[in-house]
């Protein structure tokens, strides 16, 4: 069974700094992954997908993402914070014809 | 705006009763997903419904049923409501040819009181 985790449950850091997010998955076959971010009471907004080809893939508002096989892992970075991004990021993994499954998700908050 | 429509927004009603949230699909889109987010937790898989078809089922009450209908906006029926069934409720959609992850609405927030 396919399965997402994301250890950090909360994450503080300051605005201007670098962030990373971690996901590492489990899934039996090439995995589709997903970042989403969830801004208070509102849905889910795609941030980056990876399907196939180049590891690191850029998505929306500045933030990149890589894919480690070697490592199961699809870690989100930003280089520099704002205090816009504070939100919940989600991690998901599925395939076509397969339901994503979708890790708790880190909540993060930036500090002025 | 994803192209994915819920409504209503918010929704406050007494336990004990019974509440329609609705869902469109993006144009397009054949698959219907429905999630519940508790306060402060994750996504929780309801219900998946293909061009009208029930495809997979999550931890979905017996109290709560579903469908998807010939113009492929969905419908979530809840009954019986306890104060525990406040959430926010998510519906998602995704492609019928391409496979390109979920679009999310902007959920329905349903109290009970």
């Amino acid at each position: 069974a396919q399965s997402v985790t994301q250890p950090d449950i909360h994450i503080t850091v300051s605005e201007g700094a670098s962030l990373e997010l971690r996901c590492n998955y489990s899934y039996g076959a090439t995995p589709y992954l997903f970042w989403y971010v969830q801004s208070p009471g509102q849905g889910l907004q795609l941030l980056l997908k990876y399907f196939s080809g180049d590891t690191l893939v850029q998505g929306i508002k500045g933030f990149e993402a890589e894919f480690k096989r070697s490592q199961s892992s699809f870690n989100l970075r930003k280089p520099s914070v704002h205090w816009s991004d504070a939100a919940e990021y989600v991690c998901a993994v599925g395939s076509a014809g397969n339901m994503l499954t979708f890790g708790g998700g880190t909540r993060l908050m930036v500090k002025p | 705006d994803s192209g994915v429509t819920q409504t209503p927004k918010h929704l406050i009603t007494a336990t004990g009763q019974r509440v329609t949230l609705r869902c469109s699909p993006r144009s397009g889109d054949l698959s219907v997903y429905w999630y519940q987010q508790s306060l402060d937790q994750g996504l929780q898989f309801l219900i998946h419904y293909y061009n009208g078809e029930e495809r997979a089922k999550g931890n979905i009450l017996e109290r709560f049923s579903a469908q998807q209908f010939p113009d492929l906006h969905s419908e979530l029926n809840l009954s019986s409501l306890e104060l525990g069934d406040s959430a926010l409720y998510f519906c998602a959609s995704s492609g019928g040819q391409v496979f390109r992850g979920y679009t999310f609405g902007s959920g329905t927030r349903l109290t009970v009181v």
